[in-house]
């Protein structure tokens, strides 16, 4: 059992470049969002989903789209990468009942933008 | 935007204390989660509160969740090494709102 899976686990971007991190889990989660961890920051929602062809905004959207064409996958594209967008990202999923069960992380996917 | 504060936000302590970590806000959650986060990896579920005044024990860890479900504490006994990391309180839902944290240290 997998669980929740990004890939990759380090990135190094140059200024303006854009990238894609993957998210996928094996659970058949219908939450699933992404977060951003910077320190002193804690962490902060960028986009979330409840279900496959249905996302929305969390804390820190800008700079950042999502999709979910499917119940397993929910990849987060950055457009033209900034400096600020240095942080370590966590993809999470949880089953539907407002997450009483517990979210699932990944083991989060280190960007330095340069 | 539902804010949680943490406290205190760093904690150095000798194996074999005792600890308290609170977790605090001013709205109401329906629900609250701990997580426990080690270096490097993603952030661990500890337990889920639903109910107010709820008491839940897990070993040597034990949560309660406020009368007015607005605040929430984990109290750890005899500390151990094994339980240094950083512990997450969060309101949940469709999606997490997160404390920014209690850093534990617990030194041998």
């Amino acid at each position: 059992n997998a669980g929740v899976t990004q890939t990759p686990k380090f990135q190094v971007l140059k200024t303006g470049q854009s990238m894609t991190l993957q998210c996928a889990q094996d659970m058949n989660h219908e939450y699933m969002s992404w977060y951003r961890q910077d320190p002193g920051m804690g962490l902060r929602l960028i986009h979330y989903s409840v279900g496959a062809g249905i996302t929305d905004q969390g804390e820190v959207p800008n700079g950042y789209n999502v999709s979910r064409s499917t119940t397993e996958d929910f990849p987060l594209r950055l457009l033209s990468a900034a400096p600020s967008q240095t942080s370590v990202y966590f993809c999470a999923s949880s089953y539907k009942g407002r997450g009483l069960g517990g979210y699932t992380f990944g083991s989060g996917t280190r960007l330095t933008v340069v | 935007t539902q804010l949680l504060e943490q406290s205190p936000q760093f904690l150095s302590i000798q194996e074999g204390e005792n600890l308290t970590v609170y977790c605090n806000s001013s709205s109401v959650f329906s629900s609250l989660q701990w997580y426990r986060q080690e270096p490097g990896e993603g952030p661990v579920l500890l337990v889920t509160v639903v109910t107010g005044g709820e008491v839940k024990k897990l070993k040597r860890l034990t949560f309660q969740f406020g009368d007015a479900r607005k605040d929430s504490s984990l109290h750890i006994t005899a500390a151990q090494p094994g339980d240094t990391g950083l512990y997450l309180c969060a309101g949940a839902g469709y999606k997490l709102t997160f404390g920014k944290g209690t850093l534990l240290t617990v030194n041998p």
